[in-house]
């Protein structure tokens, strides 16, 4: 079945530095992707709609140029937080559609841990 | 705008059916899905209805969609300790994929 996998699923990094996350659709090409945030005991909050070969679209109140979407290729789209800081910290999710004979359904990638220190 | 609510908590016990409720405020839902969360893991798709559906079974898992009432429910069949999980709601409105995520339920399943 369709497949999502995100890499890394956990990265420590040091205040003010970079870390990039991706996300990859393993048997099918994704046009749109989509990244979430959620914090502890909390829901998934929707940051960006990744578009392959144009801009993302960034939900309001997300800084775009603190969380900055790649989306190169049909499967590949990358999110990199920027000078990043301890309120950083949180699991970040990706999503892709896919439209099959059974519907359309939505598949999340495994998730990525990021702690900043 | 979008709103998607869940009971934050239910136990059950083991063998017992659990029902996890949901509303939505978003009439133009398209698609309804069910996602279980375990802890430190991603997200992995349950079961999906499409808005013109009142009902869906797929092995242990019935949902049930009430569009009149914008009420969504997820019954798991013979509940084991394997199913302790969070379990999310999410609405799919208008032509895109963007999901709404419901609060969350947290699923216990004692012995």
């Amino acid at each position: 079945g369709a497949v999502v996998s995100q890499h890394p699923s956990w990265v420590i990094c040091k205040s003010g530095t970079s870390v990039k996350i991706e996300c990859r659709s393993l048997d099918f090409q994704a046009t749109t992707m989509f990244w979430y945030r959620q914090f502890p005991k909390q829901s998934l909050m929707l940051m960006a709609t990744s578009n392959e070969g144009s801009k993302a679209t960034y939900e309001q109140g997300v800084e775009k140029d603190k969380f900055l979407i790649n989306h190169a290729s049909l499967t590949l789209s990358t999110l990199t937080v920027t000078s990043a800081h301890p309120e950083d910290s949180s699991f970040y999710i990706c999503s892709a559609p896919f439209s099959g004979t059974a519907g359309n359904t939505i598949y999340f990638g495994e998730g990525s841990w990021l702690t900043v220190v | 705008g979008e709103d998607v609510e869940q009971s934050l908590f239910l136990s059950v016990r083991e063998g017992d059916s659990s029902v996890i409720n949901c509303t939505y405020t978003d009439s133009s839902s398209t698609y309804l899905y069910w996602y279980k969360q375990e802890p430190g893991a991603g997200l992995q798709l349950l079961t999906y209805i499409f808005s013109n559906m009142d009902m869906k079974q797929d092995q242990r898992l019935t949902v049930l969609l009430n569009k009149k009432d914008k009420h969504l429910s997820l019954r798991i069949a013979d509940t084991q300790t394997g199913d302790s999980a969070i379990y999310f709601c999410a609405e799919r409105t208008g032509g895109g994929n963007k999901l709404t995520f419901g609060t969350g339920t947290q699923l216990k399943v004692e012995l």
